[in-house]
């Protein structure tokens, strides 16, 4: 099984301030990673899928990088509303699909 | 506009039996692969099932196989979860989701969008 590492668990950032978050792989899965964003009550959104290509209507601040074993999702200036929880997955060893353990986004 | 409705949800007692179901709209059910996920409270993500848009291959978590059965009915645009042998672990809120492309066929595809799960409880 694929295992998926985030990093940090939690980021206390302000309104406007660029946000990087982590995820890394126990083992390549190329460039077959999708992350979601999650908030409270509700159920996940797709924003980016493999590696770097945003969802329908998700908004430019949303971008992802990396392939291998290393990947990035940035939001480039945080919005009231992207205070949230933020999960990778990975598709690269289907059907043992993985998720990482969450990101969570704070107010500062 | 897509829509997905997760129903069947309930407080079970271990070993027994629950069906979910969760009803589409709004886009073409037959040509789209659809999972089950779950949420354990105050965890994260966990994908239990995927069946594609014919329904010719099925796939499993390996925490539910063998008690967990997927299965569609595309002439009433309806997914479903037919779970078995329930156990205190099973505890989450089940959500339907869809595959993010229609047709395909490269294993499995990512989940977009998401329906808003039906919470199941399995206690004695």
């Amino acid at each position: 099984e694929i295992v998926l590492t985030q990093s940090p668990a939690t980021l206390s950032l302000s309104p406007g301030e660029r946000a990087t978050l982590s995820c890394r792989a126990s083992q390549s899965v190329s460039s077959y990673l999708a992350w979601y964003q999650q908030k409270p009550g509700q159920a996940p959104r797709l924003l980016i899928y493999d590696a770097s290509n945003r969802a329908t209507g998700i908004p430019a601040r949303f971008s992802g990088s990396g392939s291998g074993t290393d990947f990035a999702l940035t939001i480039s200036s945080l919005e009231p509303e992207d205070f949230a929880v933020y999960y990778c997955q990975q598709r690269s060893s289907w059907p043992a699909l993985t998720f990482g353990g969450g990101t969570k986004v704070e107010i500062k | 506009q897509v829509h997905l409705v997760e129903s069947g949800g309930a407080v079970v007692q271990p070993g027994r039996s629950l069906r979910l179901s969760c009803a589409a709209s709004g886009f073409k059910f037959r040509s789209y692969g659809m999972h089950w996920v779950r949420q354990a409270p105050d965890k994260g993500l966990e994908w239990v099932a995927h069946i594609w848009y014919d329904g010719s291959n099925i796939y499993y978590a390996d925490s539910v196989k063998g008690r967990f059965t997927i299965s569609r009915d595309n002439l009433k645009n309806t997914l479903y979860l037919q779970m078995d042998s329930l156990r205190a672990e099973d505890t989450a809120i089940y959500y339907c989701a869809r595959d993010l492309r229609a047709y395909f066929g490269s294993g499995i595809d990512w989940f977009d969008p998401w329906g808003q799960g039906t919470r199941v409880i399995v206690s004695s």
